[in-house]
């Protein structure tokens, strides 16, 4: 059971470059959320899905887009990346409501 | 407005001894509240909540206590050992939302 699954781990973007991180869950879960993690910040939400088919902003949402594929995948797009968008990055899914979210493993991202 | 704040942004205790990990928070509006542990290059896993009608909940070695009129809740974990040293964020989130907000993480190191 893979549980939540990130790709990539790792990437490195030139300032305006594009880029979409996938993540996939095998856990039937309804809920999908994305998070970015930056020193002595905590994890902070994106955006997230509460089901297939709705997408809403978070708490930091300017610069990304995300799309809900299907009930396994939610991915986050960065159009024109910056490097203030340089950012340990997690997807998280859940079942009805946030009793219990189940994190991926990271992408660590570097915008130059 | 930093929502859920985790002041203590690192700890260290003795093997054996009790680690306690402190969480404040601002919105009197929450209804769970969640720790969650997270070791280097992997995602945060859930560790143990709490809901906002009840003022202690234990799991094992790890007791969360709520007080609902001081707005501010903590972990326990007794006896510490050293496969506990991680970081340690406190979450909240409203019923009926889906924004888990975190606190900024508290790094525990237990001595052997």
């Amino acid at each position: 059971n893979a549980g939540v699954t990130q790709t990539p781990k790792f990437q490195v973007l030139k300032t305006g470059q594009s880029m979409t991180l996938q993540c996939a869950q095998d856990m039937n879960h309804n809920s999908m959320y994305w998070y970015r993690q930056d020193p002595g910040m905590g994890l902070r939400l994106i955006y997230y899905s509460a089901s297939e088919g709705t997408t809403d902003k978070g708490e930091v949402p300017n610069g990304y887009n995300v799309s809900r594929l299907n009930k396994r995948e939610f991915s986050l797009r960065l159009e024109s990346a910056a490097p203030s968008q340089t950012s340990v990055y997690f997807c998280a899914s859940s079942p009805l409501g946030l009793t219990e979210a189940f994190f991926g493993q990271g992408t660590r991202l570097t915008v130059v | 407005d930093q929502q859920v704040k985790q002041n203590s942004p690192s700890l260290s205790v003795q093997e054996g001894r009790i680690s306690i990990l402190n969480c404040d928070y601002t919105n009197s509006m929450f209804d769970y509240f969640l720790w969650y542990k997270k070791y280097p290059a992997e995602g945060p896993t859930f560790l143990i909540s709490i809901s906002s009608i009840k003022d202690k909940n234990e799991d094992g070695r790890f007791t969360v206590f709520l007080n609902k009129s001081a707005k501010h809740l903590s972990l326990h974990i007794v006896p510490s050992q050293p496969g506990d040293s991680a970081v340690y964020f406190c979450a909240a989130y409203k019923d009926s939302s889906y924004k888990l907000i975190f606190g900024s993480g508290t790094r525990l190191l237990v001595r052997p």
